[in-house]
């Protein structure tokens, strides 16, 4: 089965620290690969995703995802954090478009973000 | 405004009594899907749809039950609850089954069954 992981669980950064979540995957065929936020108390909102092209996707507030095929990996970095980065982050995974594909996006275990003010 | 609308976000229940969560969104969307988030876990898909009348099983069904006999609602039930389905219940929405697109998600409901 495939699987999502996310290697930090729980990040603290003093602001204005460069920041970098790792996301590993499992799937060996065609994703699509997202980035999503979860700040306290909400909803998740999307980040960034990538489905093909430019491997470097950008994202909403100055997030930025690499995917590195060879790797099975799609980190999230970001050059310079702030407080109001502190959130939850997944990574979710995604087969690739095909009559096999149920839509179904497979959620990492969540790496909490704390920012230092 | 384009969203998923939950209903209730906050629900205490006792073991054994039916409930049921709503789920509307109003972008025409095919695909519509329920997870639940446990700390640790992550979010695990509970069902999904991809059209109306269109349902199956995602990852953890059991104790579930859903409906899509509407393009736009999609409700969770609960028949008989049980404490080990305490959790923060997500709705989501895709404009096609592929999530090419990435999902919409409503703003949860967090269950406790004592």
């Amino acid at each position: 089965a495939q699987s999502v992981s996310q290697h930090n669980h729980h990040v603290i950064l003093s602001e204005a620290a460069s920041l970098e979540l790792g996301c590993n995957y499992s799937y060996g065929g065609t994703v699509n690969l997202f980035w999503y936020v979860q700040y306290p108390g909400q909803h998740l909102q999307l980040l960034l995703k990538y489905f093909s092209g430019d491997p470097l996707v950008k994202g909403i507030k100055g997030f930025e995802a690499e995917f590195i095929k060879s790797k099975f990996s799609f980190n999230l970095r970001k050059p310079s954090v702030q407080w109001s980065d502190t959130a939850e982050y997944f990574c979710a995974v995604n087969e690739g478009a095909g009559s096999s594909n149920t839509g179904k996006l497979i959620f990492g275990q969540g790496t909490t973000l704390q920012v230092k003010p | 405004e384009a969203q998923v609308t939950q209903n209730p976000r906050y629900l205490i229940t006792v073991t054994g009594k039916k409930l049921t969560v709503t789920c509307s969104q109003n972008m025409n969307h095919e695909y519509m899907s329920w997870y639940r988030q446990d700390p640790g876990l992550g979010l695990r898909q509970i069902y999904y749809s991809m059209n109306v009348e269109v349902t199956d099983k995602g990852d953890v069904p059991e104790g579930y039950k859903v409906s899509r006999k509407e393009k736009r609602n999609f409700p969770l039930i609960l028949e008989s609850p049980s404490p080990n389905q305490t959790s923060l219940y997500f709705c989501a929405s895709s404009l096609s089954g592929t999530a090419n697109y990435g999902y919409t998600f409503g703003s949860g409901t967090r269950l406790t069954v004592v």
